[in-house]
């Protein structure tokens, strides 16, 4: 079956620092993958997805490629901000377009 | 604003009583699901729903019944509550193969 690995946390870096956030996959064909974010109290929301190999997602700074020949979407910043503290969440969809498959989650904190 | 929305956001039970959790979404969306989030856990699904009219069992059914009332009504039901079942439930709704919206969750608290 899919399968998604997160890098664990919790991930601690101070404000401006540069962030990666490992995001590996194991899935047949060719799924969709997605990072979603987890402000406090609040439910996940999509922040970037790609849909096909060499694919770059981007949005608020972050950025990811999907990248098929290391099955991997890792989740990078180049400086991150105290508001980017969150956990964030890799996914798939597999290429059936069946359910989601979302990795444990990563725990970022920034300090000022 | 379109998207997900939860009720209630917050509760606390009793051992033994029960409840429902309603979730509505106004995208029209197909599938529908709900999750569990427990600290250090992820996310664990219980029940979705691929469209009205159709239920399936995730992870963790064990306690917990739904109920696709309509394309944009998806309830989950606890009939005897137990302090294991406190967590932090999100309902989520999504087009075929496409990202999911997730509702901003509902805090149960089971003493």
């Amino acid at each position: 079956g899919n399968s998604v690995t997160q890098m664990e946390g919790p991930v601690t870096l101070s404000e401006e620092a540069f962030l990666t956030i490992n995001c590996t996959y194991t899935a047949t064909g060719y799924p969709s993958l997605f990072w979603y974010v987890q402000y406090p109290g609040e439910g996940l929301q999509l922040l970037l997805k790609a849909t096909k190999a060499d694919d770059k997602g981007s949005n608020k700074g972050f950025e990811a490629t999907y990248r098929k020949e290391t099955t991997s979407f890792h989740l990078e910043k180049g400086s991150v901000q105290v508001s980017d503290s969150a956990v964030y969440f890799c996914a798939l969809i597999g290429a059936n377009a069946g359910k989601s498959t979302f990795g444990d989650g990563t725990t970022l904190t920034v300090k000022p | 604003n379109a998207g997900v929305t939860q009720t209630p956001k917050f509760q606390v039970l009793k051992t033994g009583q029960s409840m429902t959790l309603q979730c509505a979404q106004d995208m029209n969306h197909n599938s529908m699901y709900w999750y569990r989030q427990d600290p250090g856990m992820g996310l664990r699904l219980i029940y979705y729903s691929a469209s009205e009219g159709t239920t399936d069992k995730g992870e963790v059914p064990n306690g917990y019944n739904v109920s696709r009332l309509n394309k944009r009504e998806f309830s989950l039901r606890l009939e005897s509550a137990a302090p294991s079942q406190t967590s932090v439930y999100f309902c989520a709704s999504s087009e075929h193969g496409r990202s999911y919206t997730f509702g901003s969750g509902t805090r149960l608290t089971v003493v």
